[in-house]
């Protein structure tokens, strides 16, 4: 069955560095998602993105945040200068139509030091 | 936050049917009804959705009460690799994708 695949699973780096983290999407889903999840709470909405823009994205999602989609297959998120706030489970997801259910891929966990 | 109600446990022998709650009595016609959940350590999985019919894949059934105002996932046999924490989520469909809004969910605990 085809999954959503992040990598790396684990990224450790140095507050104030630039992070990204990459993700495949389900080879023919068109709607692509980020979400963190903060150690011990919930899981919550980044930003969604299709058509090559942003369709919605949430008060988290500030300036330090960027996503991509660089090539046909991949998907990014960037956070521009980490702080050691943004230590959390990040989770891409992805859906074929915005009317289907989002897949998840199994998390980048960020470590910021 | 999220518009859903749900026990923050529960308790369920192997073999046996698990039935999860969830209270969602703001819900709005055009809103549908989720389930996801999430085993340790592992991204969010889907089970099912539904409008206001009763649903059934291979892992579960969504029961969806007339009102709409409340729904039960049902997992028929329920396994230890069950053990997980389940989210039910109220989403509107449109056709630019909208967020999950996750709340805290049930943990659901399967024991032998």
């Amino acid at each position: 069955e085809p999954e959503v695949t992040q990598t790396p699973s684990h990224q450790v780096t140095q507050m104030g560095q630039e992070v990204i983290l990459r993700c495949v999407p389900i080879s023919n889903h068109l709607y692509f998602y980020w979400y963190r999840q903060i150690l011990g709470q919930k899981v919550e909405f980044l930003v969604s993105f299709y058509n090559n823009e942003i369709s919605e994205k949430s008060e988290i999602f500030d300036d330090q945040f960027s996503v991509e989609r660089p090539d046909g297959s991949n998907f990014t998120l960037k956070i521009r200068s980490t702080k050691l706030e943004d230590s959390a489970m990040y989770f891409c997801a992805s859906s074929r139509t915005g009317y289907q259910p989002q897949h998840f891929g199994d998390g980048t966990r960020l470590s910021i030091l | 936050d999220a518009k859903t109600t749900q026990p923050p446990s529960m308790d369920c022998a192997e073999g046996r049917a698990a039935n999860l709650p969830c209270n969602h009595s703001t819900i709005s016609g055009n809103e549908y009804v989720y389930w996801y959940r999430q085993i340790h350590s592992q991204g969010p999985q889907y089970i099912i959705h539904g409008l206001k019919n009763n649903e059934t894949n291979e892992m579960a059934s969504l029961i969806i009460t007339e009102d709409r105002k409340s729904s039960t996932l049902i997992l028929p046999h329920a396994t230890l690799r069950d053990t997980a924490v389940y989210y039910c989520i109220v989403r509107v469909h449109h056709q630019a994708g909208t967020a999950l809004i996750f709340g805290k969910g049930t943990t659901l605990s399967v024991s032998s």
